[in-house]
């Protein structure tokens, strides 16, 4: 079964850091494109950071909020995703997905995991 | 890219069509517009791919069609499990948008 485990989520004091992990199963992680989605409470889904397969690459993208502050990469070793967050600001809330465009032809979100809370306050 | 979804919030009967909208401030290559549908408690689950295609598992009853800047997601006969939140997404650029979101609520 392909499925995604995101862990890592908690509470954090504006300025700190956290790491998110994904644990990916059911397929190879460096084959997909994955990206980082993030959700404030009663809101759209907001696109976060994308990390392309290696066949695509393996280049980054970032949104405008978050780039210089977060840090998409991948341990091949452990089929695992990481979102290193870095200077955290209250607005960085939200519960963030892993998610992955797998090999294919959808060129879509195909598969979401069920999502790690983050919240940022003093 | 800004996606524009209308309306905010439709009511309807179980049963009936629901139409709803998705306007891109840019043209988007059909190829990379997608709609997910969203039930409460629950992550974001892949709907239409390619502007018109059914992921696996979809029910033939969700349609999606447009081109260009003009889109549009179809449920022919709203079940009760169809009532939950809709978004629209673009992931043709670098930098991937999704819609505000269309709630479709039972009337």
């Amino acid at each position: 079964e392909v499925q995604l485990v995101e862990s890592g989520g908690g509470l954090a004091m504006p300025g700190g850091s956290l790491r998110l992990s994904c644990a990916a199963s059911g397929f190879t992680l460096s084959r997909a494109w994955m990206s980082w989605v993030r959700q404030a409470p009663g809101k759209a889904p907001e696109w976060v950071s994308q990390l392309k397969s290696k066949a695509g690459g393996g280049t980054t993208n970032y949104a405008a909020p978050v780039k210089g502050r977060f840090t998409i990469l991948r341990d091949d070793s452990k089929n695992t995703l990481y979102l290193q967050m870095n200077s955290l600001k209250t607005e960085d809330t939200a519960v963030y997905y892993c998610v992955a465009d797998l090999p294919g032809d959808t060129d879509a979100f195909d598969i979401w995991g069920q999502g790690t809370v983050v919240t940022v306050s003093s | 890219i800004v996606l524009t979804q209308s309306p905010g919030t439709l009511s309807l009967s179980p049963g009936e069509r629901a139409t709803l909208s998705c306007r891109a401030s840019q043209t988007v290559s059909s190829s990379y517009l997608a709609w997910y549908q969203q039930r409460p408690g629950q992550a974001p689950s892949l709907l239409i791919y390619g502007a018109s295609n059914r992921a696996t598992g979809i029910p033939d009853r969700f349609s999606g069609s447009g081109s260009g800047t003009d889109f549009t997601l179809t449920i022919a006969r709203l079940e009760p499990e169809d009532f939950a939140v809709y978004y629209c997404q673009q992931s043709g650029t670098s930098l991937v948008t999704f819609g505000q979101g269309t709630k479709l609520e039972i009337k």
